[in-house]
């Protein structure tokens, strides 16, 4: 257990609607990472979060978008759900010092998207 | 654009067996490189490699850095079949951390 936490473990829509990820860090850890898995892809970064703040943002697509809140907890809100967002999408945190220097970064158990 | 690239792509071995995973990596004002391993779950930590540590060993696992040649490997000795996974190479990026991931290696350890 990474201590990572990540809510639902699965989820399964229908194209268009809009669904909610959420993701714990590890206590102490003050940044977060969202990925997204998908087996044609691999792992793909989407955004990180440092302490509430938007740090680096990878291939995110304009209807996805994710905030980090005070507690330090995250989430990952997907709209305009089309066929190919079904994927497993993963919430990593690491203790990621202002320093610039980073540490490794733990996975949660993801959340497991279909889109029918 | 930043690239990982990991060889081969699957791999079956037989218990007992040394195998030799292999990482190769462009990335933009690269920091570390990090091996995870992935068991049709989350990805767990297996070793981040830096210029500050560039040979990392936990028990039969083993990791290299070559900074030079931009490439990693990583050794797994004496195979068990709980060694059956998914390993995945992932190269660190700027002061962000965010990780460029590979396709990954399949092993499968056979008894």
């Amino acid at each position: 257990d990474s201590g990572v936490t990540q809510t639902p473990k699965h989820l399964i829509t229908a194209t268009g609607q809009r669904v909610t990820l959420r993701c714990s860090p590890r206590s102490g850890d003050l940044s977060v990472y969202w990925y997204q898995q998908s087996l044609d892809q691999g792992l793909q970064f989407l955004i990180q979060y440092y302490n509430g703040e938007e740090r680096a943002k990878g291939n995110i697509l304009e209807r996805f978008s994710a905030q980090q809140f005070p507690d330090l907890h995250s989430e990952l809100n997907l709209s305009s759900l089309e066929l190919g967002d079904s994927a497993l999408y993963f919430c990593a945190s690491s203790l990621a010092p202002a320093s610039g220097i980073y540490n490794e970064q733990f996975f949660g158990p993801g959340t497991r998207l279909t889109v029918l | 654009e930043d690239k990982v690239v990991q060889s081969p792509l699957s791999l079956v071995v037989h218990e007992g067996d040394t195998v030799t995973l292999n990482c190769s990596y462009e990335v933009t004002n690269f920091r570390s490189l990090l091996w995870y391993k992935q068991e049709k779950k989350a990805p767990t930590f297996l070793f981040m490699l830096t210029s500050s540590g560039i040979e990392k060993k936990s028990g039969r696992l083993s990791s290299i850095l070559d900074k030079k040649e931009l490439f990693s490997i990583l050794n797994i000795t004496a195979t068990q079949t709980g060694d059956s996974a998914v390993y995945l190479c992932a190269g660190g990026s700027g002061n962000t951390g965010k990780l460029i991931f590979g396709q990954g290696t399949t092993l499968q350890v056979k008894p």
